[in-house]
């Protein structure tokens, strides 16, 4: 089936310093979704593309539909503690109508 | 307030003995989903539901049941919980229509400790 990978698995940054995570597909996608989920909490939606090479800002975030299809990028700029958290992106085929997730990626802030 | 609820939020409970985790949204959405969520494994589906009376498999149904008899709620059901099975799980909604029809909301997670 497919498959979706993201990286980086984890990552340590400094606060303050820009952030950038990627998801990567050996198929198509229509659709990219990037979610977070806070600590003991359930994920929340992002930001939503629809389009390849749409780009898409958040407050602090920007994510971009890759122009293949079969990627997607999330940045965030200027981290802050609140950042923290695991960050998944997610993919929907109209081929198959199911959305994947990737594994996720854990952001941790040093102080 | 829109919300999608799960109950309980913490289980921990036997090997054998059978268990419901509820799930309710008040948002009038035709789509319920059910996750499981595992160190390093991330999100995977157990089943979905595209309406009332419609329900189907996810990457991982084996040793879990839902039904679908109203559209607000889409209960999980184990009916015989193994070790497994321990995890922390979440239920979505979403539209199944429109350009929103794949934006998910999730509810806060249920963490279920199989002895």
């Amino acid at each position: 089936g497919q498959q979706l990978n993201q990286s980086p698995q984890s990552m340590f940054i400094q606060e303050g310093e820009d952030v950038s995570m990627n998801c990567t597909s050996s198929s198509i996608f229509n659709t990219w979704l990037w979610y977070k989920q806070d600590p003991g909490e359930g994920p929340v939606l992002l930001i939503a593309l629809y389009k390849a090479g749409e780009l898409t800002s958040n407050g602090r975030l920007t994510a971009q539909f890759g122009i293949t299809r079969k990627d997607s990028f999330l940045n965030i700029s200027a981290s802050i503690p609140s950042d923290v958290g695991i960050y998944f992106c997610a993919g929907h085929s109209n081929r198959d109508d199911k959305i994947i997730f990737g594994k996720g990626t854990r952001l941790h802030i040093l102080p | 307030e829109a919300q999608v609820t799960q109950n309980p939020r913490y289980l921990i409970t036997v090997t054998g003995k059978k268990l419901t985790v509820t799930c309710s949204q008040n948002m009038n959405h035709e789509y319920m989903s059910w996750y499981r969520q595992d160190p390093g494994l991330g999100l995977r589906q157990i089943y979905y539901s595209m309406n009332v009376e419609v329900t189907d498999k996810g990457d991982v149904p084996e040793g879990y049941k839902v039904s679908r008899k109203e559209k607000r709620n889409f209960p999980l059901i184990l009916e015989s919980p193994s070790p497994n099975q321990t995890s922390l799980y979440f239920c979505a909604s979403s539209l199944t229509s429109g350009r929103a029809k794949h934006e998910q909301f999730f509810g806060p997670g249920t963490r279920l400790t199989v002895l």
